[in-house]
């Protein structure tokens, strides 16, 4: 298995709370991606990084922001938590970018 | 854009039986494909992949997906479903390089769950 590991693995928090959760690699892998998934919608991107520094937002980037300052770690802020960002979240790591993604763990955020 | 459509959100077949799953994309440009599978509580595991060399691809666990472009089609096929089977299946899409840069990222199907009868 791929080296990722995502922390926590479950948080319950409050509304209008920040949040931040961190996926960590040990493959030194270039590319890496946060996904929510939410039953019926399958995983939707949120944001991505293709190097320090480097990131871009995905599909449904509002409300939350990233940040990468070394090649393993790859942090995901909620600013201001609301109710709809309950859900799963999934870090993915990419050697190559488009051969394939591995996946973490997964962490379930739940938001009073 | 790309966009993937799994035909069906629940399967449900016999132990033994021939598991099909239907995964079909539109995308502008040649794609790569993936199917990846979920069990409860866990992560995505990638099944097999599609990156334009053999257009029938083996996979993990006795899986294959065939490449079918004047369809546009990429069903994930095994011959005899196994109580193991039993999971979330994800169809997924990304550009191929001849389609320029695309950071690799992906594009989800809504996803089927599989459930094996015994």
């Amino acid at each position: 298995d791929a080296g990722i590991t995502q922390s926590p693995r479950h948080k319950v928090t409050e509304t209008g709370t920040p949040v931040t959760l961190r996926c960590h690699q040990t493959e030194n892998h270039r590319y890496m991606y946060w996904y929510r998934q939410d039953p019926g919608h399958g995983l939707r991107l949120i944001h991505y990084s293709y190097g320090v520094k480097d990131t871009d937002k995905g599909e449904v980037s509002d409300g939350y922001s990233v940040s990468r300052s070394k090649t393993e770690d790859f942090l995901l802020t909620l600013e201001s938590a609301t109710s709809s960002q309950t859900s799963v979240y999934f870090c993915a790591i990419s050697e190559s970018g488009g051969l394939g993604q591995y996946f973490g763990p997964g962490t379930r955020l739940t938001v009073l | 854009a790309q966009s993937v459509t799994q035909l069906g959100s629940h399967v449900s077949v016999s132990e033994g039986a021939l598991v099909l799953l239907r995964c079909n994309y539109s995308s502008s440009v040649p794609p790569y494909l993936f199917w990846y599978v979920q069990y409860p509580n866990q992560g995505l595991q990638l099944l097999l992949k599609y990156t334009s060399a053999a257009t029938l691809v083996k996979g993990i666990n006795g899986f294959e997906a065939e490449f079918k472009k004047s369809e546009t089609s990429f069903h994930l096929t095994k011959p005899s479903a196994h109580m193991s089977d039993a999971a979330e299946y994800f169809c997924a899409v990304t550009k191929g390089y001849a389609g320029g840069t695309s950071y690799g990222k992906l594009t989800f199907g809504q996803g089927t769950i599989l459930t094996v009868h015994p």
